[in-house]
């Protein structure tokens, strides 16, 4: 089955502890992209990934790393979580990229609390 | 800054209305207008448009663009609680590839 899969679905965490969140799609998508959403600001993106090894900043990536080793995957990294990351996190990808901006293909969500 | 606003932000209606969802944007080189549809969790994909005056179309969902206004309408015609979800409209720039710009969303609540 065509899928994004994200893990975890939900994490509670602390300020400062370090942690990844992985997604990973079976599609052979060329772009992949992260988004968060918070209540009244819907979807902003995070990062994305044109292609393997190209990654660019989102309109808020502050706080946030990624990379893009293999096409399958494209982890999100918090280095050290601070409690205004606590929001819905989403990964998506699609097939052509950003050229064509074409249907974004969404995992399930990480509900990340960081008290 | 691209930009992209929904209106209204939450509309309730009953079954068998008619709504129109609003989504006007300012965009650096426009390439491309999209609308999810978001139930539970992940947003599912419902049209996408590119080309001014062109109506999308499936099922009782259409939508339709004008680049000149700089909007995009929803129309969902004799709406059922199915319905009922987050519509949410984001924009593709040709400056930046692969940046996307969603709108806030609007709450659709479809009562019986």
């Amino acid at each position: 089955e065509a899928q994004v899969t994200q893990n975890p679905r939900y994490l509670i965490t602390v300020t400062g502890k370090k942690l990844t969140v992985t997604c990973s799609q079976n599609m052979n998508h060329e772009y992949m992209s992260w988004y968060r959403q918070d209540p009244g600001l819907g979807l902003r993106q995070i990062y994305y990934s044109m292609n393997v090894e190209v990654t660019d900043k989102g309109d808020v990536p502050e706080g946030y790393k990624v990379s893009r080793k293999e096409k399958r995957n494209f982890p999100l990294i918090l280095e050290s979580p601070s409690p205004n990351q606590t929001s819905l996190y989403f990964c998506a990808s699609s097939r052509a990229g950003g050229w064509t901006n074409e249907k974004l293909f969404f995992g399930s969500g990480t509900q990340l609390s960081v008290l | 800054e691209d930009k992209v606003v929904q209106s209204p932000l939450s509309l309730v209606v009953h079954e068998g209305d008619t709504v129109t969802l609003n989504c006007s944007y300012e965009v650096t080189n426009f390439r491309s207008l999209l609308w999810y549809k978001q139930e539970k969790k992940a947003p599912t994909f419902l049209f996408m448009l590119t080309s001014s005056g062109i109506e999308k179309k499936s099922g009782r969902l259409s939508s339709i663009l004008d680049k000149k206004e700089l909007f995009s309408i929803l129309n969902i015609t004799a709406t059922q609680t199915g319905d009922s979800a987050v519509y949410l409209c984001a924009v593709g720039s040709g400056t930046s590839y692969g940046k996307l710009t969603f709108g806030q969303g609007t709450i659709l609540t479809v009562h019986p």
